[in-house]
């Protein structure tokens, strides 16, 4: 692995079901972010971690949810999915504790679609 | 947070120099300014980061006035691979999560 992961690419999920988006990061970073991306928008973050443990909302977190167990993974729960929710997701980390910059880095995207 | 603004597209020509303007008139002291480029069906990149007055790398030229109310991304000489979206944030640097992404600028490189 290299820099971070996502899975799946994609997926087509019915109105109702749980689904768990996968964010794996092998660089040891302490922050990570989920982001979700509609058509033709700008990013939105949705919830963060600033190191292991801990976790914060984002702009837009109601319907989700997220766990940091460890420092490489970032879980994104949609406990009951809506059609609101398809968007393209995001998966990005950083080096919190950086004394200058904060540089984040991102997944190639998990693009879901809700019917 | 600080609003950004920025145009929402932008057209150039191949070998041009393009600049990107970036308003955030309520920036606070502590909060840097950063850039960044997102290609279709890919998360965005970094592209450059200042706080003040000039920063250049291998890719772009970052401008801040001393007000730091406003900020301009430089490409020179413009190719078609740099026709992307481009996303300018600011933030306190070591709080991701308070970086906001706008709409971004659309910039397209015509040959």
């Amino acid at each position: 692995i290299a820099g971070i992961t996502q899975a799946p690419t994609s997926q087509i999920l019915a109105a109702g079901r749980r689904m768990t988006l996968r964010c794996t990061q092998d660089m040891r970073h302490n922050a990570m972010y989920w982001y979700r991306q509609d058509l033709g928008l700008g990013l939105r973050l949705i919830h963060y971690s600033n190191t292991a443990g801990t976790t914060g909302k984002g702009e837009v977190p109601d319907g989700y949810s997220v766990s940091r167990a460890n420092t490489d993974d970032f879980p994104l729960t949609l406990a009951s999915a809506v059609p609101s929710q398809t968007s393209v997701y995001f998966c990005a980390s950083s080096a919190w504790f950086t004394s200058s910059y904060n540089e984040q880095f991102f997944g190639p995207g998990t693009r879901l679609t809700v019917l | 947070l600080a609003k950004t603004t920025q145009p929402i597209s932008m057209d150039s020509y191949e070998g041009q120099e393009v600049n990107i303007t970036c308003s955030h008139n309520n920036i606070a002291t502590n909060d840097y300014i950063t850039w960044y480029q997102q290609f279709p069906s890919q998360g965005p990149r970094f592209i450059i980061q200042g706080y003040k007055t000039k920063v250049t790398n291998e890719v772009a030229s970052l401008f801040i006035p001393a007000d730091r109310k406003s900020s301009t991304l430089s490409l020179p000489r413009v190719s078609l691979s740099d026709t992307a979206v481009y996303y300018c944030l600011v933030g306190a640097h070591n709080y991701g999560q308070n970086f906001v992404f706008g709409p971004g600028t659309r910039l397209s490189v015509l040959p």
